[in-house]
């Protein structure tokens, strides 16, 4: 079975600051990567994506994420926020089988001023 | 190039009755998904339809039914609603299998 763990369900930072989301995911075979950001009221935007390659990813709005397979995990990185980065990150998984997405349970980021 | 679209944005219908929800994926986007968002459960996956066929089913009963048009439209339909069903029910399309889901704006669903 496959699951996905975001480690943080909150996470206040600082206008400016870096930060760092968490998630770890459990798979016997293997997965494809993804975060997606969700703001109030609408669907879910693509961040970035790992399908294969370099494990270092880089996405829109100055995000990037680390493909670890020994340590299963993917986590996100920016290294200064914007109050416009508040929202809601959700990190997913899919297999080979289809377009099916397991998401982790989502981690709040808050950027105070 | 137009995004995912679904209708309405908004419903409230009463327990018991059923409701039949729309996504219009991206133009020549042959993979749609739903997934059901609520703040205790997160995002579940309910089903993928791809070339009209149901390819994958979440761990929904079967109240939850789901079909895919020629022209590759989904509609997914919730029959003797309950309470419990309200959420933000959420519609992506893919182009392929395994790159990125493109998602909608989603169809709030209230249940009173």
């Amino acid at each position: 079975a496959q699951s996905v763990t975001q480690l943080d369900s909150q996470v206040p930072v600082f206008e400016e600051a870096p930060v760092e989301l968490r998630c770890n995911y459990s798979s016997s075979v293997s997965v494809y990567l993804f975060w997606y950001v969700q703001y109030p009221n609408q669907g879910l935007q693509l961040l970035l994506k790992y399908l294969s390659g370099s494990t270092l990813v880089k996405g829109i709005n100055g995000f990037e994420a680390e493909f670890n397979k020994s340590q299963t995990s993917f986590h996100l990185r920016k290294p200064s926020v914007h109050i416009s980065d508040t929202a809601e990150y959700f990190c997913a998984v899919t297999l080979n089988t289809g377009n099916q997405f397991y998401f982790g349970t989502g981690t709040s980021l808050t950027v105070i001023p | 190039k137009a995004g995912v679209t679904q209708t309405p944005r908004y419903l409230i219908k009463t327990r018991g009755q059923q409701v039949t929800l729309s996504c219009s994926p991206i133009s020549g986007h042959r993979s749609v998904s739903w997934y059901q968002q609520t703040p205790g459960q997160g995002l579940q996956f309910l089903f993928e339809y791809f070339s009209e066929t149901q390819r994958n089913k979440g761990n929904f009963p079967g109240r939850f039914s789901g079909r895919q048009f020629s022209n590759s439209r989904s509609e997914m339909n919730v029959s003797t609603l309950e309470l419990g069903d309200s959420a933000l029910y959420l519609c992506a399309s893919s182009q392929l299998t395994n790159t990125e889901a493109f998602f909608g704006q989603g169809t709030r669903l209230t249940v009173v």
